[in-house]
């Protein structure tokens, strides 16, 4: 069966400090991966999309970014934290196929950062 | 409606009685709508994704229609438990899977 990774589960970063979070994916290949985010009293906000090694989409401009070195493991970084990147944040995966907007979405436990 | 909405914000219902949620999408360029249950401490769980006008989904005691002309999902739960107590929330699918979510409806059920 497959399983989703992620970690750490919380994080108390310093404004202006370095983010790298991971998420890794078990029992399927060539999986979609996603970034998302939910920011206080807000919904879940799509940051990246992955549709292979070394392909990523960002949906929104931010102080983010991400890289998927490996089929099955998607990176979450930033060079330098700001307040407003606290929240919690998600990765997922669905299986890719020609019509993946038919598949659920696995989600991985979360991360919930905290931005001092 | 050029967002995911839902409605209500929060619902508080007493074990038993049965609920409903709405979720409000765009009607222009559709390809999915999902529905998705978050749990306190655990990650979100998908309980149906839907694709066809008119389509109607069941799982248990908790059922879902869709209207794409109209741009609306309702997620029914029959007689709700405790255990039914969770964030639930509706999402607009487009290609390569990327889901527009909505705020989400907060659902807690009394004993």
């Amino acid at each position: 069966s497959q399983t989703i990774h992620q970690w750490p589960a919380t994080l108390v970063q310093p404004v202006g400090s370095p983010l790298s979070l991971e998420c890794t994916v078990e029992g399927t290949s060539n999986p979609n991966l996603y970034w998302y985010r939910q920011a206080a009293g807000r919904g879940l906000q799509l940051l990246f999309y992955s549709v292979g090694i070394g392909q990523i989409s960002s949906e929104v401009p931010q102080n983010l970014s991400a890289s998927r070195p490996q089929d099955r493991q998607f990176i979450l970084s930033s060079k330098k934290l700001l307040l407003s990147d606290s929240g919690f944040y998600l990765c997922a995966w669905s299986p890719r196929r020609p019509y993946s907007y038919n598949s659920p979405l696995h989600f991985g436990n979360g991360t919930r950062l905290t931005v001092t | 409606i050029l967002n995911v909405e839902q409605s209500p914000q929060s619902l508080h219902v007493q074990e038993g009685d049965s609920t409903n949620f709405t979720c409000s999408f765009p009607s222009s360029n559709f390809y999915a709508l999902h529905w998705y249950r978050w749990e306190t401490a655990k990650s979100p769980e998908a309980l149906f994704v839907m694709t066809l006008n008119g389509d109607e989904k069941k799982k248990g005691r908790i059922s879902a229609t869709l209207n794409t002309k109209e741009g609306y999902s309702y997620l029914y739960i029959k007689g709700s438990q405790p255990e039914d107590s969770a964030t639930y929330l509706c999402a607009h699918g487009t290609s390569y899977g990327k889901l527009t979510f909505g705020q989400g409806t907060i659902l807690t059920v009394h004993p």
